[in-house]
């Protein structure tokens, strides 16, 4: 069964620091999200893109934050300019194209644990 | 906005014990209602889902039935096994494509 991959499992970076979380979703789904969850605490939407572009994002998708599809496979989380409090689990997820009502779920990776020191 | 709330856990069943774990949401309109389950050291894996009010979604011997009247999406198996032990998140999506999730109930199945 095809699946959401993501990269790296972990990763450690000095606050202030830039880093790239990578991600892999299924070939032929068409919207692609990233949610977070802080330790011990909810599963959090972040982002989702289609088309090239974002479609929604939320209050926690500031501007040290970016998205990007750079071909046809990857999808990338930066965050610019880490703080302590983006130490997290970040998830990235895929749906298929489909109506809002169809109920299309998402397809989550594993995750990459994000440990800023 | 909408919101989803959790059976607080942690719980722990014995070996084909039954198995509810609650699930109320608050949303406008007319939301899709899914479960998800995650194992140790993997990621969110789909469960089950409904669509609209009324409809059972169904998976490995789970059951949830979407309750648009108490606002409801419990999560019921009928016999638990210790393969079943995981952390389970009640989510939503809206008129929005984003998920709302519930805060997670961890599972544990004792032999």
């Amino acid at each position: 069964e095809p699946e959401v991959t993501q990269t790296p499992s972990h990763q450690v970076t000095q606050m202030g620091q830039e880093v790239i979380l990578r991600c892999v979703p299924i070939s032929n789904h068409l919207y692609f999200y990233w949610y977070r969850q802080i330790l011990g605490q909810k599963v959090e939407f972040l982002v989702s893109f289609y088309n090239n572009e974002i479609s929604e994002k939320s209050e926690i998708f500031d501007d040290q934050f970016s998205v990007e599809r750079p071909d046809g496979s990857n999808f990338t989380l930066k965050i610019r300019s880490t703080k302590l409090e983006d130490s997290a689990m970040y998830f990235c997820a895929s749906s298929e194209a489909g109506g809002r009502g169809q109920g299309q779920p998402q397809h989550f990776g594993d995750g990459t644990r994000l440990s800023i020191l | 906005g909408n919101s989803v709330t959790q059976m607080e856990g942690p719980v722990t069943l014995s070996e084909e014990a039954f198995l509810t774990i609650n699930c109320t949401y608050t949303a406008t309109g007319y939301p899709s209602l899914f479960w998800y389950v995650q194992y140790p050291g993997e990621g969110l894996q789909l469960l089950l889902k409904a669509t609209k009010a009324d409809d059972k979604g169904s998976n490995k011997g789970f059951e949830a039935t979407y309750r648009k009247e108490t606002t409801s999406f419990h999560l019921e198996k009928g016999s638990v096994q210790v393969s079943d032990s995981a952390v389970y998140f009640c989510a939503l999506r809206g008129s929005a494509r984003q998920l709302t999730f519930g805060s997670g109930t961890q599972l544990t199945v004792l032999p």
